[in-house]
């Protein structure tokens, strides 16, 4: 079964400055979708940024952008110039590729979230 | 924009009281999804269903059901609340069930069970 790691429950970064939240993986799939929610204190949960195994070029959503390594099943969110309106839980998120998706297969595997405070 | 819309942002219930949560969105999305959040456990998926009257088990289904008459509804049932039911619950909606769809949140809502 995959499963998603973020080792770290809580993050703080002054405003301004770089903040890479980390995420790690375990999975026997060659294709599959990674993903990064934020959920700020209002509470919706929204998506931040995708990331396509296939891929070997990093995403990029503005001051946001993922260090994707496969090799590693590491996927980390980098979070440049950060703001106020970035303090959030940010939860890193698994999704299995290719074509057999129904079911429970095509099913988010959610990590346990990061909490990221930004200091002003 | 997706809207994605819970009943209740806060509610409050009693021990053995059956429960309605209730979500709608209005995009026409296949896909519709029950969380439950609690710290240090991120979201854990209770039920989901990909068509109307379809549901599936997700992670953790004891002690709850689900709903779904028409598109655009989907309601999580708690049988007989108990405490450890005490929890936010998120609901989710995405077009399909294809692994590039993202999902769309519901404000939640934080149920307290007395």
């Amino acid at each position: 079964a995959q499963t998603v790691t973020q080792s770290q429950p809580e993050m703080s970064v002054q405003e301004a400055e770089t903040v890479t939240l980390s995420c790690t993986y375990d999975t026997s799939e060659s294709d599959y979708y990674l993903f990064w929610y934020k959920q700020p204190p209002s509470r919706q949960m929204i998506l931040v940024i995708r990331q396509e195994a296939y891929k070997q070029q990093n995403a990029t959503e503005n001051r946001f952008s993922v260090n994707f390594q496969k090799a590693a099943k590491s996927f980390s969110l980098k979070i440049s110039d950060s703001q106020l309106g970035d303090a959030a839980m940010y939860f890193c998120a698994y999704r299995r590729g290719g074509g057999n998706y129904g079911g429970s297969q095509g099913n988010l595997i959610f990590g346990k979230g990061t909490k990221l405070s930004v200091k002003p | 924009d997706v809207k994605v819309t819970q009943s209740s942002r806060y509610l409050v219930k009693r021990t053995g009281e059956k429960v309605f949560l209730e979500c709608v969105q209005d995009m026409d999305h296949e896909n519709m999804f029950w969380y439950r959040q609690d710290p240090g456990l991120g979201l854990r998926l209770i039920y989901f269903s990909y068509d109307v009257k379809m549901k599936e088990k997700g992670d953790i289904p004891e002690g709850y059901s689900v709903s779904r008459e028409k598109k655009e509804r989907f309601s999580l049932i708690l049988e007989s609340a108990s405490t450890n039911q005490t929890s936010m619950y998120l609901c989710a909606s995405s077009l399909y069930q294809g692994p590039n769809q993202p999902q769309h949140f519901g404000d939640g809502t934080r149920l307290s069970i007395l």
